[in-house]
């Protein structure tokens, strides 16, 4: 079975501080994403990766960076976080694109910042 | 660019009785269809997809879609519910040959006793 672990479920930082959510993928994956869901909003896309080190901005990457230095590994990064930035972060991964693979999910950071 | 709608945000049924989640999609370029399910406190699980062939899917749990080009459809349906069955459901689309899967809002079936 496909893994994708997201390190911490539940996280309260502070408005201002440096965040760092971690997701690893244990099936050699070439594609990853992160994204934030929010009740009504359904899942948006925040950045993707294709390979080590590349990436690409999705719907909503304002106030967010991320990091793939190795395979296996994607970071979302929030420079300095802020209260509309809570929500309910959720890694991904999936094979090739572009012939429908399927697109496997991690069990979700809930980030608070109060 | 692809779009996916889910014109219905809750929808209550009493279990063992049918059910019909909808998902509408916009597209210029041919499709890959999928729903997710997703369980309170959990990520979002394949339930079905469809690639290509036959235009109906099942899941291994009951539930089965099809995938209607001319009403650019893709419903979700059930025969008969279960409790367990509670979750939100998730219609998304990715257009052959790019790397976005477009996410529906979201469907709460809530299942009654």
């Amino acid at each position: 079975d496909v893994k994708v672990t997201q390190s911490s479920r539940y996280l309260v930082k502070r408005t201002g501080e440096k965040v760092f959510l971690e997701c690893v993928q244990d099936m050699d994956h070439e594609n990853m994403f992160w994204y934030r869901q929010d009740p009504g909003l359904g899942l948006r896309l925040i950045y993707f990766s294709y390979d080590v080190k590349m990436k690409e901005k999705g719907d909503i990457p304002e106030g967010y960076s991320v990091s793939r230095e190795k395979k296996e590994r994607f970071s979302l990064i929030l420079e300095s976080a802020s209260t509309n930035q809570t929500s309910m972060y959720l890694c991904a991964s999936s094979f090739h694109l572009g012939s429908g693979n399927t697109i496997y999910f991690g069990e979700g950071s809930w980030l608070t910042v109060v | 660019a692809q779009s996916v709608t889910q014109l219905d945000s809750q929808v209550p049924v009493f279990e063992e009785a049918p059910v019909e989640l909808r998902c509408n999609y916009s597209s210029s370029v041919s499709v890959y269809l999928f729903w997710y399910v997703q369980y309170p406190n959990q990520g979002l699980q394949l339930l079905l997809k469809y690639l290509s062939g036959s235009t109906l899917v099942e899941s291994i749990n009951g539930f089965e879609a099809e995938f209607n080009k001319s009403q650019t459809s893709f419903h979700l349906r059930k025969p008969s519910v279960h409790i367990s069955d509670t979750a939100e459901y998730f219609c998304a689309v990715v257009g052959s040959g790019t790397y976005k899967y477009i996410f529906g809002t979201g469907t709460r079936l809530k299942v009654l006793a």
